[in-house]
């Protein structure tokens, strides 16, 4: 069965860094794009980023552009997000997605990861 | 950036009532629309994508019509499991954009 999990979340004081990391299994993680989205307290859900399977395109929301990098490795099966300068509006739970092969939609979740700014 | 707007924000239906939830994008989409059902502290669920391709395993009652701008999410029959927030999102282009998400609750 296709899975993703998400590890890293934790409770980061304003203008820390903190690392997400995905790790996937029961598929071939080299040939589907992956992307991060998250999702603030009662709120709705917001990309982040995207990388394609051969990390050769990425793309990055507007909101992160500068701040956050998207990774991965094929090798080991696993998609990062490098979070700097984080602000209190970074405060969400952050999913990690992955989109259908050969194609652009979201087909599979992980369940998600808390990280919370604050002092 | 194109903005998706849902409507309505939140409906309340009986079971076995008909459901309808719109997603108006601000510029052409053609088809890249994907709907999303997400329970409380769940991860989102594809539901349909190209918008009216039924991902596998969910029901038939659930289905998604429109093209360009303008789209729907139907239950034809609604049931007590589809409580829930749901979710219109295109990619067409980056960013991908999310609507802002309809609460629908069981009467």
């Amino acid at each position: 069965e296709a899975q993703l999990v998400e590890s890293g979340g934790d409770l980061v004081q304003p203008g820390g860094s903190l690392r997400l990391s995905c790790g996937a299994s029961g598929f071939t993680f080299s040939s589907f794009n992956m992307n991060w989205v998250r999702q603030a307290p009662g709120r709705g859900l917001e990309w982040l980023s995207h990388i394609s399977y051969g990390s050769t395109v990425i793309h990055y929301a507007d909101s992160v552009k500068g701040r956050f990098t998207i990774y991965r490795d094929n090798a080991k099966k696993s998609l990062t997000l490098k979070m700097n300068n984080l602000r209190a509006e970074d405060t969400a739970v952050y999913y990690c997605a992955r989109e259908k092969y050969n194609d652009y939609w979201i087909d599979l979740w992980g369940q998600g990861t808390l990280v919370t700014v604050s002092t | 950036d194109i903005q998706m707007t849902q409507s309505p924000s939140s409906l309340s239906a009986s079971v076995g009532a008909r459901v309808t939830i719109t997603c108006r994008a601000s510029h052409d989409i053609t088809n890249y629309l994907v709907w999303f059902q997400q329970k409380p502290g769940k991860a989102p669920e594809s539901l349909i994508y190209a918008t009216s391709y039924l991902q596998s395993g969910v029901p038939s009652r659930f289905s998604g019509s429109g093209s360009g701008t303008d789209f729907t999410l139907t239950i034809s029959s609604l049931q007590p499991e589809d409580s829930a927030t749901y979710y219109c999102q295109q990619y067409k282009t980056y960013p991908y954009t999310f609507g802002q998400g309809t609460r629908l609750e069981i009467k």
